[in-house]
């Protein structure tokens, strides 16, 4: 099955852009959905599709792709942003057993 | 309002089988696949598996066949994860979470509040 891979650990000023990469060969077949990880809460879709927010979420979070990479990017990141943010998406053989996850990466806002 | 409410944290002995459950609420539950999530303790999300409760077709991650039987019960909603013999490394919390495939869009719209389970001798 297909991997995708993310930085560990990623900082930004409050205030500032950051992007959070997830690279892998399924992303050129299907697109990455991004999750919003706080401690001890359950992920949440932050960015899914082309560049879709579910209703609630900030329109700071933003998501675009390129060949094999998508990219999360939070342009305005604040102290609430702080957090671990994975990747996802399915192998393009279909099979739904072929589901994959990034490592995560871990947002600190300085 | 599309809900996903899992079983309570379990404390179990190694050999012991263990059966936790996630149910759904607020939308169509046949008609959409359900899968389950493991995090262990400071690490990553890893996918086990999922199920179509219309059919009870289930598929498993490589890495959890065997391991563990994903089953449901469409006349009450719920999705079941289970372990006939528990190991102190399936210590972990286990999520359920509904996948939405679209095309080339693939993600979890909805997911449970999660249920950890600890394997302790």
């Amino acid at each position: 099955s297909s991997e995708l891979t993310q930085d560990p650990a990623v900082s930004v000023a409050l205030g500032q852009t950051v992007r959070i990469t997830c690279q892998g060969d399924s992303l050129r077949s299907y697109y990455a959905s991004w999750y919003q990880q706080k401690p001890g809460q359950a992920p949440v879709l932050v960015i899914y599709g082309k560049n879709n927010r579910p209703s609630g979420i900030p329109d700071r979070f933003s998501g675009s792709s390129s060949g094999n990479t998508a990219s999360l990017t939070i342009t305005g990141a604040q102290a609430e942003d702080e957090a671990d943010y994975y990747c996802n998406s399915r192998d393009s053989s279909g099979n739904h057993a072929d589901v994959v996850f990034g490592g995560g990466t871990k947002l600190t806002v300085l | 309002e599309v809900q996903l409410v899992q079983s309570g944290a379990e404390v179990k002995k190694p050999g012991e089988s263990l059966k936790i459950s996630c149910k759904g609420s607020g939308y169509s539950f046949t008609s959409y696949w359900i899968g389950w999530v493991r995090q262990m303790p400071g690490k990553g999300l890893e996918w086990m598996g999922i199920i179509y409760p219309g059919d009870s077709d289930t598929r498993y991650s490589p890495s959890f066949q065997g391991q563990v039987t994903i089953s449901a019960d469409k006349s009450i909603s719920t999705a079941y994860l289970q372990w006939s013999s528990l190991k102190a490394s399936d210590t972990a919390m286990y999520y359920c979470a509904r996948p939405v495939h679209y095309g080339s869009e693939y993600y979890f719209d909805y997911w449970g509040q999660g249920t950890l389970v600890t394997v302790s001798s």
